[in-house]
């Protein structure tokens, strides 16, 4: 079975500071894939990154960053310089390959950022 | 390139009702996908289209739940018999199944029911 877990219900920042939401997996397979999901209020679920599971290499996307470690089976996420815009849930997913493509969401990290 | 579209947006029922959501996927996706969502969790996976074909159903998705694709396009959700359980957002989700890598689920902004 599947799980992912985002032991943060809520991260409160002030603006320009950094924010990083911790999520951790339990999966079988060999090959899988992580995603970061942003909800605004507005509710629809926005894409931000995937990575798949036989790519460790970390990158940065403008003010994404993510640190994928298998061998703690994490894959962090980091937004640099936060602006209030950036408040939202932030969900973490797990997609397995015989899994038809369906998600595995944790339960969200409620991201708040003040002025 | 419109996103994933759900309507209603909200619906209020009293329990005991029938009720039935839409969704339109992205033109060119073959892949449709329902999810439940309750406050303060992460969506739920109920059902799975490719084509006009359900290829996988949660075991969440009661006898009281049906969904269709007829046509491969657009999804229908029904829920008989709706329940104070039933109270979430209902999401829709897309994707095009060309091979593993690119199938990112595009998410529509969710059909919310409550049931009074």
């Amino acid at each position: 079975a599947q799980k992912v877990t985002q032991a943060q219900t809520e991260i409160s920042v002030v603006e320009k500071e950094d924010v990083t939401l911790d999520c951790v997996y339990e999966t079988r397979d060999t090959t899988y894939y992580l995603f970061w999901y942003k909800q605004p209020p507005s509710g629809e679920l926005v894409f931000l990154i995937r990575r798949n599971s036989f790519d460790e290499q970390n990158e940065i996307s403008g003010r994404y960053s993510w640190n994928f470690q298998k061998s703690t089976s994490s894959f962090n996420f980091t937004i640099t310089a936060s602006q209030v815009v950036d408040s939202a849930v932030y969900f973490c997913a797990l997609r397995v390959t015989d899994s038809w493509g369906k998600l595995q969401f944790g339960a969200g990290t409620q991201v708040v950022v003040t002025p | 390139d419109t996103g994933v579209s759900q309507d209603p947006r909200h619906k209020i029922t009293k329990r005991g009702q029938n009720v039935t959501f839409r969704c339109d996927p992205i033109s060119e996706h073959n892949r449709l996908y329902w999810y439940r969502q309750t406050l303060g969790q992460g969506p739920e996976f109920l059902t799975y289209f490719q084509n006009e074909a359900q290829l996988e159903k949660s075991r969440l998705l009661s006898d009281r739940f049906s969904a269709e694709r007829p046509k491969g396009s657009f999804s229908t959700l029904e829920i008989q018999r709706t329940e104070q359980g039933d109270s979430a957002m209902y999401l829709c989700a897309s994707s095009l199944a060309q091979d593993a890598a690119k199938n990112i689920q595009y998410f529509g902004a969710g059909t919310r029911l409550s049931v009074l």
